[in-house]
């Protein structure tokens, strides 16, 4: 049974530059969530795709945007990047059929922005 | 005020020890309650998850919920080493919907 997967585990960029990850969610899922992690700190919530839509956002810049594909998969873009964009990445899926379903984390990517 | 808060320890217990890890939330309304494990440079891991009021146990983890308080606990008993971690504690008002962490609590068991 294939977890969570997301790529690339690292990425190294500089200021301005424009980024994409990548998410597959666990077999089954149908809803995939991005969180940002900053270093000593929790997850921050930055969007969550159910249906190829948005279907809830957090507070974050419009820089941030993403996209769900047919087979669940999901992308997250980052355009004009800044120095603090620096963080972990983590992509969490679930499955939105069957009631209070909880969300598991992929891997993550760790995002450097020189 | 934050909306989910944890004390950011280091929480020392000695091996075999039970540790006790607690979590307050702000938001009435929250509905799902969630605690992730987390080593040092990789993703947070769902240890337990709970939605109503009272004690939820699974093997060496029990999770305390008291809606009235506002207040999630996880138990860890006969803690080991390899329990060193930080805790994470997880809120959502919606179920399937964004969570809210803690910063979360670092456990150290030392031998």
């Amino acid at each position: 049974d294939a977890g969570v997967t997301q790529s690339p585990t690292h990425l190294i960029k500089t200021r301005g530059q424009q980024v994409t990850l990548r998410c597959s969610p666990k077999s089954g899922h149908d809803t995939v969530s991005w969180y940002q992690q900053a270093l000593g700190q929790g997850p921050q919530f930055i969007f969550q795709y159910y249906e190829e839509e948005e279907r809830q956002r957090g507070n974050f810049p419009d820089r941030f945007s993403g996209h769900q594909f047919p087979n669940y998969s999901s992308e997250l873009n980052v355009n004009a990047l800044l120095l603090g964009d620096s963080a972990l990445y983590l992509c969490a899926s679930s499955l939105v059929a069957g009631g209070n379903q909880p969300q598991h984390f992929g891997d993550g990517t760790r995002l450097s922005i020189l | 005020q934050k909306e989910v808060e944890q004390n950011s320890g280091p929480l020392s217990v000695p091996e075999g020890a039970i540790a006790s890890l607690n979590c307050t939330y702000s938001d009435r309304g929250s509905q799902s309650f969630f605690w992730y494990r987390q080593y040092s440079g990789k993703s947070p891991e769902l240890i337990m998850f709970i939605y109503s009021n009272g004690d939820k146990e699974d093997g060496r983890f029990t999770a305390q919920l008291n809606k009235a308080s506002q207040y999630v606990s996880l138990l860890i008993r006969d803690s080991q080493p390899s329990d060193s971690a930080t805790y994470l504690c997880a809120v959502n008002r919606n179920s399937g919907y964004a969570l809210n962490f803690g910063k979360g609590t670092s456990l150290l068991v030392t031998p």
